[in-house]
Order: structure tokens, then C-alpha cells, then sequence
């Protein structure tokens, strides 16, 4: 049948503020979590990660949070900069014989006003 | 130290060829994954390589192949190509493609298939 494209959530801000991009995911069995950004006609970038043993780990402007309970995972980025300006995935590894392998989220545009 | 080299970084095909595209990893790294990127299914893994050898496979027809060299050096094959292969490829590089050890990604080879 015909493709559908994904419709990617949208967070726009305005430069300065704090934003908050979310993902879900769907495997239990996951362990290991990391935020890529990815910009137009680039490969993603990584942002942060965490492992499964941690609810919380902080970068510079950036902190994952992690709740397994309802396996969720968010992002946040403080004093939001034009430059931030993405498509922003959660990817997850489940580790064991998951060689290689990440699982995406579908993204979420972030757009930064001036 | 250099990142994540991928070749070439444009293509375009035409329906029934083949087309051969090269990811050189990070240095030391010993782990390649390769991505399909499209606007329809996101990213989606297509295959992991260790050591020369095939460790983990996503959900692609066979007309995906891949295989690596021993100098990590890592090249995807799509045979028979379909208008639907048209995508970002992504390749990206690992230590060892286990658990928490970091997935560097490249810019990506833009495949067009006419």
C-alpha cells in the first residue's frame, strides 16, 4: 500500500526558554538510552545518554531524565539557542545480542525563535 | 580525530541497478551499523558488522547486503533497486557495538532511485 509519511511533533519556543521534547518507548527489556539531534542533510548527532541504572544524568545545558516505570524519557535543554533548531530522536539499545542495533523514536522538530 | 567518513555522499540510480555505499569508522572502532532514513519509516537498522562478520539484522529484504573489512571499513550493498530504496543511508560506528560503548554517526549517503 502507499507510505504514509510520519507526522513529527513540534515544540517551538522562544530563544531563552527551557524546552522539553518527550519519547516513549515500547521495550522493557531496553538499557541503555541516548538523544541524537540531527540537522537538515546531516547524520544525527549525539546529545546525551543514559544507562538503566540512572534516572538522571546531566550535560552541558542538557539532562535526560528517565522513567521506567512507564518507560518514558525526556530531554531538556536550558536557555534554548536558535542553534538548537533540530529534528530531535531518543534511540534505545536493549543490549544482550542487540549488536549495534538502535531503536528510534519517531522525533520531534524543535524550532527555536529569535 | 576523525569522525565517521561516509561515501559518496550523493547517488542517484535508476531502477533495477545496483549500488555499493562505504562507511570508514572511527578509528579503533571496531563496530559498523548501517540505517535506512526515510520520511515515511524513520530510521530503521539494517544490519550490524563485528569483526568482519554479520551480527545482527534488521528487517530488510535480502537485496540489502553488507559486509566489512578488516580494516573496519564497512560497505552496504542494495541490489535490484526499487524506487522505495530511495533514502538517507546512515552508517554509524561503535567500539564494539555492545550495550553503553556510543554510536557515532556519519553524515549519511543520499540514494535516489529514478
Amino acid at each position: 500500500g502507499e507510505s504514509v509519511g510520519l507526522h513529527l511533533p513540534t515544540l517551538s519556543v522562544q530563544e531563552g526558554d527551557n524546552s522539553i521534547i518527550n519519547c516513549a518507548y515500547s521495550n522493557s527489556a531496553s538499557d541503555y538510552f541516548i538523544w541524537y539531534k540531527q540537522e537538515s542533510g546531516k547524520g544525527p548527532q549525539f546529545i546525551i545518554d543514559i544507562r538503566s541504572n540512572m534516572d538522571k544524568r546531566q550535560g552541558q545545558r542538557v539532562t535526560v531524565l528517565l522513567n521506567k516505570t512507564v518507560k518514558h524519557l525526556s530531554l531538556q535543554i536550558a536557555a534554548t539557542q536558535p542553534g538548537d533548531s533540530a529534528v530531535y530522536f531518543c534511540a534505545e539499545n536493549a543490549g544482550g545480542t542487540s549488536y549495534g542495533k538502535l531503536t528510534f523514536g519517531q522525533g520531534t522538530i524543535l524550532t527555536v525563535h529569535p | 580525530k576523525a569522525g565517521v567518513t561516509q561515501t559518496p555522499r550523493y547517488l542517484i540510480k535508476t531502477r533495477g541497478q545496483q549500488v555499493t555505499l562505504s562507511c570508514s569508522p572511527i578509528s579503533g572502532h571496531r563496530s559498523v551499523s548501517w540505517y535506512q532514513q526515510t520520511p515515511g519509516q524513520g530510521l530503521q537498522f539494517l544490519f550490524e558488522y563485528f569483526s568482519e562478520t554479520q551480527r545482527n539484522k534488521g528487517n530488510f529484504p535480502g537485496r540489502f547486503s553488507g559486509r566489512q573489512f578488516s580494516n573496519s571499513r564497512s560497505e552496504m550493498n542494495v541490489s535490484t533497486l526499487e524506487l522505495g530504496d530511495s533514502a538517507l543511508y546512515l552508517c554509524a560506528s561503535s567500539l564494539n557495538g555492545q550495550g553503553a560503548s556510543g554510536y557515532t554517526f556519519g553524515s549519511g549517503t543520499r540514494l535516489t532511485v529514478v
